[in-house]
Formats: C-alpha cells, structure tokens, sequence
C-alpha cells in the first residue's frame, strides 16, 4: 500500500501562509499528472474536496488555496489563512489500489 | 445541485449484517464512479470500497473483502454497501462519495454520512 505521511498539526496566525506537506512512500505521478488530492474537513461535517491532480482548484473553493508538488512530495498552501480555514486537511492518493489518505494535518490558530 | 444521501446506519452486533443506502441526485448517475469512505470515531480517513460506472468493476480494501460487497442500481440512482459479518472495528461514519475522474478517482462530492456502530 502506498503510505502517506502528514504531520499531526500546524499552528497558524490568521493572515499569513499555511504550508501542509504530504510525503509518500512510493511516487504517485503517472504521465505527468499527479493522482494526488486534497481535502478540508470540518467537525461533524463530510470531507470537501480542495485541490485534484496535485494542482487543480475545485469547483468554488477560493483561490487563496494552492497545490504543488511531483512524484513523493506534495504540499497544499493556503495564503492568506482565514477564520474560516481552520479545519483538519486530508490528502489522498488514487494511484493504486488500495486508495490511501494521508492521517490528515489538523490546521489551528496560534 | 449534486446530493448524496446516505441511510441505514444503526446500532449492529458483532456478526451481524447491515445495508447502507446511498440517494444520489442532481447528476447523470451511471456516469460515475462511485466509492464509500470511513472514518472511525476520532479517526483519519479510509477508502472502503469502489464501483465503476455499470456496476462491472469492483475493488475493496483487504479488511473488508469478503464480507462487504459494493452495488449499484442506476435506474434507482442508488448505491449500496450490504456489510457482513460486522466487527467492533467496521464501527465508523459512512460516507458515499462520487468519483469526478475517470482516470484520476479523486472525490469530488460527499453525502453527509451515516454512522455504524458494531458492539453487543
């Protein structure tokens, strides 16, 4: 299975940039595409996809939300941080089977 | 607007069977793929099982093979999770999810999820 590795949390003041990485054990690209996503969630709410393809804004999310990365080393941006951001981030690979998430980095204020 | 509706959960004891229902609405179904997702209380999240578009494919984590078993009935827009043979560990939320890509399998819509509790 193909492992991947967030850290616990990360302590932001609101305003600035928030930088979540995602490491994984083996190289999720394919072709130049990158099968890695990422998403928000909220307590007691269901997961919200942010970013698909490793770069790819979805549908509505705000453009203060960016992806980058390639092969084992992805990260997810949000600049500037706001209220309304503080959640837990989840990335994904759809790579190979089993699909696997991240444990997911739970973003906090400072 | 994409809707998923999940329902089904409960209380279960351990062995026992349980369905899980998914409403989907506001897309043309059989065009998607489409997976179910946990997350045990407290817990990350876990890809469970997915079905392509006809219902021709199937694919499941090595926990459940065997005892679940993912469906679909496209003139009902509705997908299932029939759950057997239940553990203390199956004990999560359900969420029934949309597969936006068919090459890439990223979720692109969630229900609100469905709770599964597993004890005696």
């Amino acid at each position: 299975d193909i492992v991947l590795t967030q850290s616990p949390a990360l302590a932001v003041s609101l305003e600035q940039r928030a930088t979540i990485s995602c490491k994984t054990s083996q190289n999720v690209d394919n072709y130049g595409i990158s099968y890695m996503h990422w998403y928000q969630q909220k307590p007691g709410q269901q997961p919200k996809l942010l970013i698909y393809e490793g770069s790819n804004l979805a549908s509505g999310i705000p453009a203060r939300f960016s992806g980058s990365g390639s092969g084992t080393d992805f990260t997810l941006t949000i600049d500037p941080v706001e209220a309304d951001d503080i959640a837990t981030y989840y990335c994904q690979q759809s790579k190979d089977y089993p699909y696997t998430f991240g444990a997911g980095t739970k973003l906090e204020l400072k | 607007e994409v809707q998923l509706v999940e329902s089904g959960g409960g209380l279960v004891q351990p062995g026992r069977s349980m369905k899980l229902s998914c409403a989907a609405s506001g897309f043309t179904f059989n065009n998607y793929d489409m997976a179910w997702v946990c997350q045990a209380p407290k817990k990350g999240l876990e890809w469970v099982a997915t079905i392509s578009y006809d219902g021709s494919s199937t694919y499941y984590r090595d926990s459940v093979k065997g005892r679940f078993t993912i469906s679909r009935d496209n003139a009902k827009s509705t997908l299932y999770l029939q759950m057997d043979s239940l553990r203390s560990e199956d004990t999560a939320t359900y969420y029934c999810a949309r597969q936006g890509s068919y090459i890439y399998d990223y979720f692109d819509y969630w229900g609100q999820g469905v709770m599964v509790t597993v004890s005696s």
